[in-house]
C-alpha cells in the first residue's frame, strides 16, 4: 500500500482565496483524521471521520473550515476564505481502529 | 489547554547514550501513544500503551505508564544519529480525543 496520500504537498495562495486539501486514506482504514501543525499551537486535531461520517469536529477553528468524506477513498479539507493565520502544515492520518494512526506527508499551506 | 505535555522540550545526547522523555497528562485516558516526527515529515507511530498496562517494549524503545501520576516515559536505549527527531505523546480518553503534546526535540550527536 502506498500509505496515506495527500495533495498538494505545497500550496501558496493569497488571502481570500479558497483552498482545498485532499487526502486518500489507506485502503480498509475506517477512521480518518485531519490535523493542523504550527510552531505556536503544535499539532491540533481538527476533525475526524468514522466510516465517512464526521464524529468530532470540535477542533475546526471556525466556519471558514469545512471537511467532507464523500466515500471511503477520499476526503477534502476546505478553507474559504483563507487568511494568513491559516498558514500551517495540514496532516491527514488514517487508522483501522481509532488508535494507531498512519500519517500522510502533509500539505504545507502558505497564505500571503 | 494541552492534555499531554512532554518534558524536556529539547534533549541533546551523544550516540550510544540513552534518551528519556516524559509525558504528563490531565484527564483519564484509554491509551497513550508515542510518535516520532522527522523534520518536514509526517508522524510515525512508535508504540501504544493502554491504561491497564504499566510497561511495554519495542526494540530499543521502552514505555512506562503511571496512571496514578498521570505520566508516561519513553526510553530510547543505545541511541543513534537516526533517532534525531521530535517525539510526541498522544492521549485518547475522557472528553478528549487524540490530543498531542508539544513534543520533545531529540538531537543525537555522532
Amino acid at each position: 500500500d502506498a500509505g496515506v496520500i495527500q495533495s498538494p504537498r505545497h500550496e501558496v495562495t493569497e488571502m481570500g482565496q479558497e483552498v482545498t486539501l485532499r487526502c486518500k486514506p489507506i485502503s480498509g482504514h475506517d477512521y480518518l483524521f485531519w490535523y493542523r501543525q504550527t510552531m505556536m499551537r503544535g499539532l491540533e486535531l481538527l476533525i475526524y471521520f468514522n466510516n465517512n461520517v464526521p464524529i468530532d469536529d470540535s477542533g475546526m477553528p471556525e466556519d471558514r473550515f469545512s471537511a467532507k468524506m464523500p466515500n471511503a477513498s477520499f476526503s477534502t479539507l476546505k478553507i474559504q476564505p483563507s487568511e494568513p493565520r491559516d498558514s500551517a502544515v495540514y496532516f491527514c492520518a488514517t487508522s483501522p481502529s481509532a488508535d494507531t494512526q498512519y500519517f500522510g506527508p502533509g500539505t504545507r499551506l502558505t497564505v500571503l | 489547554s494541552q492534555q499531554g505535555e512532554e518534558d524536556p522540550q529539547a534533549l541533546s545526547i551523544q550516540e550510544g547514550e540513552n534518551a528519556t522523555m516524559n509525558c504528563s497528562y490531565k484527564t483519564s485516558i484509554n491509551n497513550l501513544q508515542w510518535y516520532r516526527q522527522n523534520s518536514g515529515r509526517g508522524l510515525v507511530h512508535l508504540i501504544l500503551i493502554r491504561s491497564n498496562e504499566r510497561e511495554k517494549h519495542s526494540g530499543r524503545l521502552r514505555v512506562t505508564l503511571d496512571t496514578s501520576k498521570k505520566s508516561s516515559s519513553l526510553l530510547i536505549t543505545a541511541s543513534r544519529a537516526a533517532d534525531t527527531a521530535s517525539y510526541f505523546c498522544a492521549t485518547d480518553g475522557e472528553g478528549q480525543n487524540f490530543v498531542f503534546g508539544p513534543g520533545t526535540r531529540l538531537s543525537v550527536l555522532p
